[in-house]
């Protein structure tokens, strides 16, 4: 569905907890994005990586970490940091810069 | 940085007629602009794009306007119907970037 495998689609984070937040594609993108979406917002880009073993802080990067040690994949972790965690993250892939995204169907993180 | 502004932020329209959503750029840079759909708990999908080497892109009912001397793209739905009602997000891209600059969303109402 789509390419973009986003798992759980629902998570709850106690306090001072990591969690980590899955990205599959196989669309064979070299592009691939983190968002997060507040309600009736729209969305503020956390990380990006161009390329594997590359990635790079977006415009909201504090209180998150991500690796990309293989092509189809790019996890996200939420760390004890991120004071407000609560949101609904999209994790999307394009061929390169500047070409259409392609999304995955999303996770919900809520705070206990 | 890139600044993108888009209005209206909520619209209602009766079932058969047309809806504009329009959105304002900063950066005379910019030379990609995409338009995705979101219904309410799904992901964003996209529905038209348009480069700034075309002025105008249509797509069924769906049309995409762009007027890069002051800056602004704008997207019509005509014969508008139920099936129509999501949020709209206009998006900002430019070349040598991987950074896409969305818009608050307009909140599309079609009343039958």
């Amino acid at each position: 569905d789509g390419g973009i495998t986003q798992s759980p689609k629902y998570l709850f984070r106690k306090e001072g907890q990591n969690v980590t937040l899955s990205c599959e594609q196989n669309l064979n993108h070299d592009a691939m994005y983190w968002y997060r979406q507040d309600p009736g917002q729209g969305l503020r880009l956390i990380y990006y990586s161009q390329i594997v073993n590359d990635f790079q802080k977006g415009d909201i990067a504090e209180g998150y970490s991500v690796s990309r040690e293989k092509k189809e994949s790019f996890p996200l972790t939420v760390t004890s940091a991120q004071k407000n965690p609560t949101a609904f993250y999209l994790c999307a892939s394009s061929m390169t810069g500047n070409e259409k995204l392609f999304f995955g169907s999303g996770t919900q993180l809520s705070v206990l | 940085g890139e600044n993108v502004e888009q209005h209206p932020s909520t619209l209602s329209v009766q079932e058969g007629d047309s809806a504009v959503i329009k959105c304002t750029y900063s950066d005379s840079a910019s030379n990609y602009f995409p338009w995705y759909k979101q219904e309410l708990g799904k992901r964003p999908q996209l529905i038209i794009d348009i480069r700034s080497n075309v002025g105008e892109k249509k797509d069924q009912r769906i049309a995409v306007t762009l007027n890069k001397t002051a800056k602004h793209f704008s997207l019509h739905i005509t014969e508008t119907q139920p099936e129509d009602s999501a949020v709209y997000f206009c998006v900002v891209g430019s070349s040598g970037t991987y950074k896409y600059i969305f818009g608050t969303g307009t909140r599309l109402k079609v009343l039958a």
